[in-house]
């Protein structure tokens, strides 16, 4: 079953940059039939679609974050990683790495099947 | 972007009981909703796609329905390990987004 853990700093300074990893293990990020995504839940909000990439390398981001966010990975060590630059105190949530699939059938439903548990991010001087 | 509304945000419920969230789209999305499971420092788990096709190894206890904008969670005998807060997504468009969540307490 394949697994996701994310890691990262945990405190990072208003307008520095954000950087995070997500380590996939008992998979691939090679295959074909998967994306790998950024989701983050701010304290006491709702979840928020980041962005995510394909194993091509090709990233889509939620216009919202476009101008500061950058997705990358490495499929050499397995890992999917996040940049998030000129972060305020608005970017401070628990950032969570998830696998998206594509459920065949009557219709072809998109939905994250694999989660990691999420690194926790504070924006604060 | 689409607007997903869940309702109610919390609720209190003991165990054996019924219980059904629900989640309103801001504009029709077929059946492109999911629902998720998120308890504090766990990884959020999915429990139905596609509005009501039980994701593998989901109890059956589980039941999504819906189409358009108004959809439908429900958990037919809550059991202690359900006590989270759980989520609504539409996947029919891009940027795909999340309900408020309602906490099942």
């Amino acid at each position: 079953q394949v697994q996701l853990h994310e890691s990262g700093p945990g405190l990072v300074k208003p307008s520095q940059t954000l950087s995070l990893l997500c380590n996939v293990s008992h998979g691939s990020l090679s295959g074909g039939e998967y994306y790998w995504a950024w989701i983050r839940q701010a304290p006491g909000k709702g979840l928020e679609w980041l962005g995510y990439i394909y194993y091509t390398g090709i990233p889509y981001y939620n216009p919202s974050l476009r101008s500061r966010l950058t997705l990358s990975l490495d499929t050499s060590a397995n890992q999917v990683s996040l940049i998030l630059n000129s972060v305020t105190a608005a970017d401070s949530a628990t950032y969570h790495c998830a696998r998206k699939v594509v459920f065949r059938g009557l219709i072809d439903s998109d939905a994250f099947d694999v989660w990691g548990r999420g690194a926790r991010v504070t924006v604060s001087s | 972007d689409i607007q997903m509304t869940q309702s109610p945000s919390s609720l209190s419920a003991s165990v054996g009981d019924r219980v059904t969230i629900a989640c309103r789209a801001s504009q029709a999305i077929s059946s492109y909703l999911n629902w998720y499971q998120v308890k504090p420092g766990q990884a959020p788990k999915l429990l139905i796609y596609g509005a009501s096709n039980l994701h593998s190894g989901v109890p059956s206890r589980f039941s999504g329905t819906g189409v358009g904008t108004h959809f439908s969670l429900s958990i037919s005998s809550l059991q202690p390990e359900d006590l989270a807060t759980y989520f609504c997504q539409q996947s029919h468009t891009t940027p795909w987004t999340f309900g408020q969540g309602t906490k099942v307490e």
